[in-house]
């Protein structure tokens, strides 16, 4: 299956502090990347499609100005928590899949943000 | 909008059966996927249906109805490792996004 990395795998910051979040597409490329949040024992909620070279597209309630998302590249997505506070602290996952009918969006590791 | 539901928990036995199943309401339904998740670590792909019928890929199945808005997934010959969250996505034409349900959590007992 395809590689996706993040980086990095765990941050501790103090609010008010800005955390920035790489998603890898390692060996394919990746038009659009996905992010998601996930608070323990809970799903994964999907914040928003990363598309490269254009605007993220954010799903409702999330705040755009408060996550920023870049896609500058077919390999890379970033995604900046922008003043973070405690309730900001949960696991982000991105995804991404190949082009295709069948493609299936392939998970990183994770980054787990811990905000004190 | 999108509406994705799957029970909160199941227990089953090593070596039993257990039927995961998944009701979906979405506009522009273009596949149902299914991942396993284990605490901490990232999901990994189990299945994905688009037509109507059973998926059999080893000791996992996974069927999908559409005109019902169903799907269930079916882990046979249960082990201890398969103990995780199960998550039910279905994916929509428009911008192809994945949405998952809250989750399934297996617990297999000896």
């Amino acid at each position: 299956g395809a590689v996706v990395s993040q980086h990095p795998s765990w941050v501790i910051c103090k609010s008010g502090t800005s955390v920035k979040i790489e998603c890898r597409s390692l060996d394919f490329q990746a038009t659009t990347m996905f992010w998601y949040r996930q608070f323990p024992k809970q799903s994964l909620m999907l914040m928003a499609t990363s598309n490269e070279g254009s605007k993220a597209t954010y799903e409702q309630g999330v705040e755009k100005d408060k996550f920023l998302i870049n896609h500058a590249s077919l390999t890379l997505s970033t995604l900046t928590v922008t003043s973070a506070h405690p309730e900001d602290s949960s696991f982000y996952i991105c995804s991404a899949g190949r082009q295709g009918p069948k493609t299936e969006q392939f998970f990183g590791p994770g980054t787990r943000l811990t905000v004190l | 909008g999108q509406n994705i539901d799957q029970p909160t928990e199941m227990t089953a036995t090593e070596g039993a059966i257990v039927q995961i199943n998944c009701t979906y309401q979405t506009s522009g339904f273009n596949g149902l996927f299914w991942y396993q998740q284990h605490a901490g670590e990232a999901p990994t792909f189990l299945s994905y249906n688009v037509l109507d019928g059973l998926e059999e890929k080893g000791r996992f199945s996974s069927f999908l109805s559409r005109s019902k808005g169903y799907s269930y997934l079916l882990l046979k010959e249960l082990q201890m490792k398969d103990s995780a969250s199960y998550l039910c996505g279905a994916r929509t034409t428009a911008g192809n996004k994945l949405t998952f349900g809250g989750g399934t959590r297996v617990l297999v007992k000896p």
